[in-house]
């Protein structure tokens, strides 16, 4: 139980693209689910945390005007990373927590590597 | 400010060779706390939540341990295979109302056989 699906797990693609990558919790309904950027040998970066209808809320020095967060479901969070350039190609990775809140695990994607060119 | 620390950075073990990972805390209202295992490339896999100090969780050789102020995962007789890095997280209630995760670092395993 607890699966979370992302996609694409792999993106290429040329400078002032906008690239969407899905996050879908399979097997249970995901109240809250979390958007994360990770750097090589690095942990974890929470970017923003969204809940199902309502408007993401961003960690400090995220810009939300480029990475557009939609929640429109319980089982379906999707990050566009608007016009983007070199330095946005990283490691991204989905969460998804059932409701329960604080004592309730995150189930994680396998990530989505962008690199722009 | 919450705050996650884990140690050691990097362990290396031999194939047998017991030993514990550190994750010391400091959050107002924990919820709970979280150990994962992520493998290069992935996403990071849930393998404990711990809610109350004396709280201990088993699985293979693994054992999760919590306190007051920090938790132990205890790796009992540790194989290749259980090379990885864990990663330790905490929730706790944030001004807006969220309970927001907190990460640690992790602590990179290798286990040569």
């Amino acid at each position: 139980g607890a699966v979370v699906s992302q996609h694409p797990s792999w993106v290429i693609c040329k400078s002032g693209t906008s690239v969407k990558i899905e996050c879908r919790s399979l097997d249970f309904q995901a109240t809250t689910m979390f958007w994360y950027r990770q750097f090589p040998k690095q942990s974890l970066m929470l970017m923003a945390t969204s809940n199902e209808g309502s408007k993401a809320t961003y960690e400090q020095g995220v810009e939300k005007d480029k990475f557009l967060i939609n929640h429109a479901s319980l089982t379906l969070s999707t990050l566009t990373v608007t016009s983007a350039h070199p330095e946005d190609s990283s490691f991204y990775i989905c969460s998804a927590r059932n409701w329960g809140g604080g004592n309730q695990p995150q189930h994680f994607g396998d990530g989505t590597r962008l690199s722009i060119l | 400010e919450d705050q996650v620390t884990q140690s050691p950075e990097a362990l290396r073990l031999q194939e047998g060779e017991s030993s514990s990972l550190n994750c010391s805390y400091t959050v107002s209202g924990l919820r709970g706390l979280f150990w994962y295992r992520q493998d290069p490339g992935k996403g990071p896999e849930f393998l404990f939540t711990l809610y109350s100090a004396g709280e201990e969780k088993e699985k293979e050789r693994l054992k999760a341990t919590l306190t007051k102020k920090e938790s132990f995962l205890h790796i009992t007789a540790p194989k290749p295979e259980d090379s990885a890095t864990y990663l330790c997280a905490v929730q706790a209630l944030s001004a807006g109302g969220s309970y927001i995760p907190t990460f640690g670092r992790g602590t990179s395993l290798i286990v040569h056989p």
